[in-house]
């Protein structure tokens, strides 16, 4: 149980356009959406937080406008990169909880993530 | 200064060695401490997590969480080549909403 995927598992844009990341709770309800960027040889870093059916929590420094995250039903969550730029290629990682189930924070379940290269 | 710092090495080890992967915090309201397996372009896979101090031991691998020094450790025993991966320490807060913050992971090798 508790498996969470992501589609595409990897993908290249040209620079300027954008991106639609998917991430799916396959046999959970995911109250609560997470989405990370990791850089090469670098940790997850926390991009912002969704729950369903609410606007996302970004964390300090990440562009909203930028990355726009949808969370509208129990089971998808989407990170659209607009106007993508080659910086901003890096691995896009999703992770899900079942607020409902209780239990701590290490009750939530990866991704495995998408490759955005942009070229 | 970061949160959470984590020696990213890479780390070497032949088969059958013990493992010690360590990660130090400034943040004291920390008070769930996980670890975390991540194989190459793969999303992490928990291994094991600590509620406040003390050990806990799974099979071969042990976590210990000395909140007094700020410091957190996993130690491998008998490490084995499917051991190898990044290991990424992760710490959160009672009332964070599930927030983590990673340590920078470290690079394990056990050679065969």
């Amino acid at each position: 149980g508790a498996v969470v995927s992501q589609h595409p598992s990897w993908v290249i844009c040209k620079s300027g356009t954008s991106v639609k990341i998917e991430c799916r709770s396959l046999d959970f309800q995911a109250t609560t959406m997470f989405w990370y960027r990791q850089f090469p040889k670098q940790s997850l870093m926390l991009m912002a937080t969704s729950n369903e059916g609410s606007k996302a929590t970004y964390e300090q420094g990440v562009e909203k406008d930028k990355f726009l995250i949808n969370h509208a039903s129990l089971t998808l969550s989407t990170l659209t990169v607009t106007s993508a730029h080659p910086e901003d290629s890096s691995f896009y990682i999703c992770s899900a909880r079942d607020a409902a189930r209780g239990g701590g924070p290490y009750e939530q379940y990866f991704g495995p993530g998408t490759r955005l290269t942009v070229t | 200064q970061k949160e959470v710092e984590q020696d990213p090495g890479p780390l070497s080890v032949p088969e059958g060695a013990i493992v010690s992967l360590n990660c130090t915090y400034s943040n004291s309201a920390f008070q769930y401490f996980m670890w975390y397996r991540q194989y190459s372009r793969k999303g992490p896979e928990l291994l094991m997590y600590t509620y406040s101090s003390g050990n806990k031991e799974d099979g071969r691998f042990t976590a210990q969480v000395d909140k007094s020094s700020k410091y957190i450790s996993l130690f491998i025993r008998d490490s084995q080549p499917s051991d190898s991966a990044t290991y990424l320490c992760a710490m959160s807060r009672e009332t964070s909403g599930s927030r983590l913050t990673f340590g920078e992971g470290t690079q394990l090798t056990v050679n065969p």
